[in-house]
């Protein structure tokens, strides 16, 4: 069936650097993509999202990278901070919908001092 | 500001106990959504409800589950007769608008429910 991925299930970096984290999805019809953030013990956080007419978009120290070619989504996080440590899905968008999204299996991002 | 707030935070339930998990959505917010995460995974859809309401129960399950978000008080996901498998993360989402157009950051978490079934 249709799905969403990630490549990698655990992600260890050197503070200060950058992180980059994947995402593959198989649903082509798919045309709203959205990067969350869960750290232990809570609630999933929006971070930052990116409709399948864009293919960069950038937030606060965030850019997503999306290329429907290969249907690859990526997450980049410059100059990481041990704050950003957690664990981070990629979810993808059904129907016309907000709130019904197809949710990767996550990458635990760790963050080396 | 509270945020969305779920309770209990922890609990644990025998084997054909009932379960009732509360969430109160953030204040200003009348849509409220229900999802279930088991470990090491992503989060799925379970039911999105309005006051009195429940508009999309697609991902419940059709026994056993049951939500409600009446006109006063919280909305409360139930589970009758539990069974292991039902033990996992629920969450709880509330936002002041929905559809496409508002995007997903319009969506606030809580901190979530985890149910564990002895």
């Amino acid at each position: 069936g249709e799905s969403v991925g990630l490549h990698l299930p655990t992600l260890s970096v050197q503070e200060g650097d950058n992180s980059i984290i994947n995402c593959a999805y198989s649903n082509s019809a798919s045309d709203y993509f959205i990067w969350y953030k869960q750290e232990s013990g809570k609630g999933p956080q929006f971070i930052i999202d990116i409709r399948s007419n864009m293919d960069k978009r950038q937030g606060q120290r965030v850019t997503v990278l999306l290329n429907k070619t290969v249907k690859h989504l990526s997450l980049q996080i410059a100059a990481t901070q041990p704050g950003d440590s957690a664990v981070y899905f990629c979810a993808e968008n059904i129907q016309d919908s907000n709130y019904q999204l197809i949710w990767g299996a996550g990458t635990k991002l760790i963050i080396k001092p | 500001n509270a945020g969305v707030m779920q309770n209990p935070r922890h609990l644990v339930r025998r084997r054909g106990q009932e379960a009732r998990l509360r969430c109160s959505p953030m204040k200003g917010h009348s849509h409220v959504y229900w999802y279930r995460q088991l470990p090491e995974e992503g989060l799925k859809f379970m039911v999105y409800l309005q006051k009195e309401n429940i508009i999309d129960e697609s991902g419940m399950p059709k026994e056993r589950f049951s939500a409600e978000f009446p006109k006063e008080g919280p909305s409360i996901l139930r589970i009758q007769q539990v069974v292991r498998g039902d033990s996992a993360a629920y969450f709880c989402a509330s936002s002041p608008t929905t559809g496409i157009n508002s995007g997903a950051n319009v969506l606030t978490f809580g901190a979530g429910s985890r149910l564990t079934v002895l």
